[in-house]
């Protein structure tokens, strides 16, 4: 299985701020690679597919890179809704494995 | 609209069974794949399994493989998971999602995700 981690597990920010979020898979899936944010009680949502195509809907201010291993997620002017908890996805094969999360809060 | 609603969950003792279905609407179900994902309190997601559109290709996880039992009918719109000989380990908020793939011509590739989350629902598995 293709194990999927992600740093840090969690940060603090202040709205306005940039963020980068990691994700490294075990072992190279190309741009197989998808990031979806949480909040608390509620359903995952898809926010970057293949590693970099922004989801219809999402604002523009996120977006995605990487390829093979390493892959970032980035947050430009962070707003109040965007505290959450963001986790990486790869679906280069079976069984999809998702990254642990990482916890954003607010500073 | 787009929208998937699970239901079925509930408190089940261990070894014991249950039955979740998930209701689609607002889109072409039949032409769609779809998969179930749990979470456990406080954990981070857990894909489950999958099933094509036409039900020829189901995957499932190690962790519930020969307990767990995806179907779907397309007639009516729903995916089910028949889980059986529950452990206390499968405790979790249930969700199905529907499997999206892209096509890439300049990769000539696939790309896949689950682009629309049903709200879950809550198993318990306790004696």
């Amino acid at each position: 299985d293709i194990q999927m981690t992600q740093s840090p597990s969690s940060l603090s920010a202040s709205v306005g701020d940039r963020v980068t979020i990691t994700c490294r898979a075990s072992q190279s899936i190309s741009r197989y690679l998808n990031w979806y944010q949480q909040k608390p009680g509620k359903a995952p949502k898809l926010l970057i597919y293949a590693a970099s195509s922004l989801q219809s809907g999402v604002p523009s201010r996120f977006s995605g890179s990487g390829s093979g291993t390493d892959f970032t997620l980035t947050i430009t002017s962070l707003q109040p809704e965007d505290f959450a908890t963001y986790s990486c996805q790869q679906s280069y094969s079976t069984p999809y494995t998702f990254g642990p999360g990482a916890q954003l809060q607010i500073k | 609209e787009v929208q998937l609603v699970e239901s079925g969950g509930g408190l089940v003792q261990p070894g014991g069974s249950l039955r979740l279905s998930c209701a689609a609407s607002g889109f072409t179900f039949s032409t769609y794949s779809m998969n179930w994902v749990r979470q456990a309190p406080g954990k981070g997601l857990e894909w489950v399994s999958y099933i094509s559109s036409s039900t020829t290709i189901i995957y499932y996880a190690d962790s519930v493989m020969g307990r767990f039992t995806i179907s779907r009918d397309n007639a009516k719109n729903s995916v089910s998971l028949q889980m059986n000989s529950l452990r206390a380990e499968d405790t979790a908020v249930y969700y199905c999602a529907r499997d999206r793939r892209l096509y890439s011509g300049s990769e000539d590739k696939y790309y896949y995700y689950m682009d629309v989350w049903g709200r879950g629902t809550t198993v318990t598995v306790s004696s």
